[in-house]
């Protein structure tokens, strides 16, 4: 248990709609990373909340948005969905800013099924 | 830009015997290193790291260590039991970049048989 959680685990949902993820990092840890994992694109980094602040940002299509909150959680909301946003969304936090230094913690996922 | 790219799966190996899973990386600055494995529905752990040139990471058996003269960094294991079948995900941050990001190569999986 990587002290990380992910709600909810499963999501099945239709065309067009909108989702939101949720995920608490470990206690004490200030980034927030999601991440995208498909069969043909593989895992794609996001975006990066740092402390409440958005610190990095990758290949996020402008259909999707996130946020951390005071409290630290932190919420991707994917709208006009597409049969292609069907994959496993991993949240990941870590204590500081830098990803490169830091080892970040997964969180179990959620398996969004656009259909 | 940076990339990882890590050699095709599946791989299927018997236990106990040796497991090399190659792992080459482009970067423009001086990047840090990782392994991380994923167990079947599971997210990410953290396998071992490097942050430099020569660095050996271990843990659990697996070793990886830093080469910047072939830029690369190989994980390695001498005796794999069923145990370890997962996927594994090869992957580089450069903060010198400025971005801070990861960027994983698209896993190798192996497959231990007993």
């Amino acid at each position: 248990d990587s002290g990380v959680t992910q709600t909810p685990k499963h999501l099945i949902t239709a065309t067009g709609q909108r989702v939101t993820l949720r995920c608490s990092p470990r206690s004490g840890d200030l980034s927030v990373y999601w991440y995208q994992q498909s069969l043909d694109q593989g895992l794609q980094f996001l975006i990066q909340y740092y402390n409440g602040e958005e610190r990095a940002k990758g290949n996020i299509l402008e259909r999707f948005s996130a946020q951390q909150f005071p409290d630290l959680h932190s919420e991707l909301n994917l709208s006009s969905l597409e049969l292609g946003d069907s994959a496993l969304y991993f949240c990941a936090s870590s204590v500081g800013a830098l990803a490169g230094k830091e080892t970040q913690y997964f969180g179990p996922g959620t398996r969004l099924l656009v259909l | 830009g940076d990339s990882v790219t890590q050699m095709e799966g599946p791989v299927t190996l018997s236990e106990e015997a040796f497991l090399t899973i190659n792992c080459t990386y482009t970067a423009t600055g001086y990047p840090s290193l990782f392994w991380y494995v994923q167990y079947p529905g599971e997210g990410l752990q953290l396998l071992l790291k490097a942050t430099k040139a020569d660095d050996k990471g271990s843990n659990k058996g697996f070793e990886a260590t830093y080469r910047k003269e072939t830029t690369s960094f190989h994980l390695e294991k001498g005796s794999v039991q069923v145990s370890d079948s997962a996927v594994y995900f090869c992957a580089l941050s450069d903060p010198t970049s400025g971005t801070y990001k990861y960027i994983f190569g698209t896993g190798t999986r192996l497959k231990v048989l007993a």
